[in-house]
């Protein structure tokens, strides 16, 4: 089992759709976890921390269950500003942030 | 303002021909990383720094070399750059870590073109 796993992509959504991505990780003992995004040829830039059951920024939430050790991200009124990679990002057991493959998201009129 | 800097954006090196790659950074952040990322792929962390104790990944070729002589800078040195090597090479920071890491911070990236 890989220690940080997406969802495959791509997501192809229109304008205003509320879209969620998973993210399952092996590390149980886990407490941390990010999200990131990035752009075409562009750095990864964080987009939401979390530490504990869940976070909510705006129009993006993010929810952990540990019972289950996935966590999600769900964006609502998707914009076309939107289209990204987004990486999950958790730790192993040595400490050590591990970097899933990211999941695409194009925002289409 | 930019917090963590590398330079150059791009780079165009030759095969065999040695490259240093270099980062900069004002948050004042124990830990320095560098990360190599090709198209569509994750980024793959090449080694660290915590303070200057230098943490090398098991599986880092030795033609990859890091420096960091003092808090704020941190160096990416490839000895002999194969067509291999081609790719966005990333560098970030973050706060001490502890029992947990802590978010990662990330320049613009550098990225190779090797000849």
């Amino acid at each position: 089992r890989k220690e940080v796993e997406q969802d495959p992509g791509p997501f192809n959504v229109p304008e205003g759709a509320t879209v969620a991505f998973n993210c399952t990780y092996s590390n149980s003992a886990s407490q941390s976890f990010f999200w990131y995004r990035q752009d075409c040829r562009k750095e990864p830039k964080l987009l939401m921390s979390v530490y504990s059951s869940g976070n909510e920024d705006g129009r993006f939430t993010a929810q952990l269950n540990r019972a289950s050790q996935y966590i999600s991200l769900l964006i609502r009124d998707s914009k076309l500003s939107d289209s990204a990679t987004y990486l999950c990002v958790a730790p192993n057991q040595g400490g050590k942030l591990i970097f899933g493959q990211g999941t695409e998201l194009s925002v289409k009129p | 303002d930019a917090m963590v800097i590398q330079n150059p954006r791009y780079q165009v090196t030759q095969f065999g021909k040695p490259v240093t790659l270099s980062c900069s950074q004002t948050l004042n952040h124990n830990v320095m990383y560098w990360y190599q990322q090709k198209s569509s792929q994750a980024p793959k962390l090449l080694f660290h720094y915590y303070d200057k104790d230098f943490n090398n990944e098991a599986d880092t070729p030795d033609n990859f070399q890091s420096r960091r002589p003092n808090t704020s800078f941190c160096f990416l040195d490839i000895r002999s750059p194969g067509l291999g090597d081609a790719a966005m090479y990333l560098c970030a920071t973050s706060r001490a870590t502890g029992k947990e890491p802590y978010e990662q911070y990330f320049g613009p990236g550098t990225r190779l073109t090797v000849t």
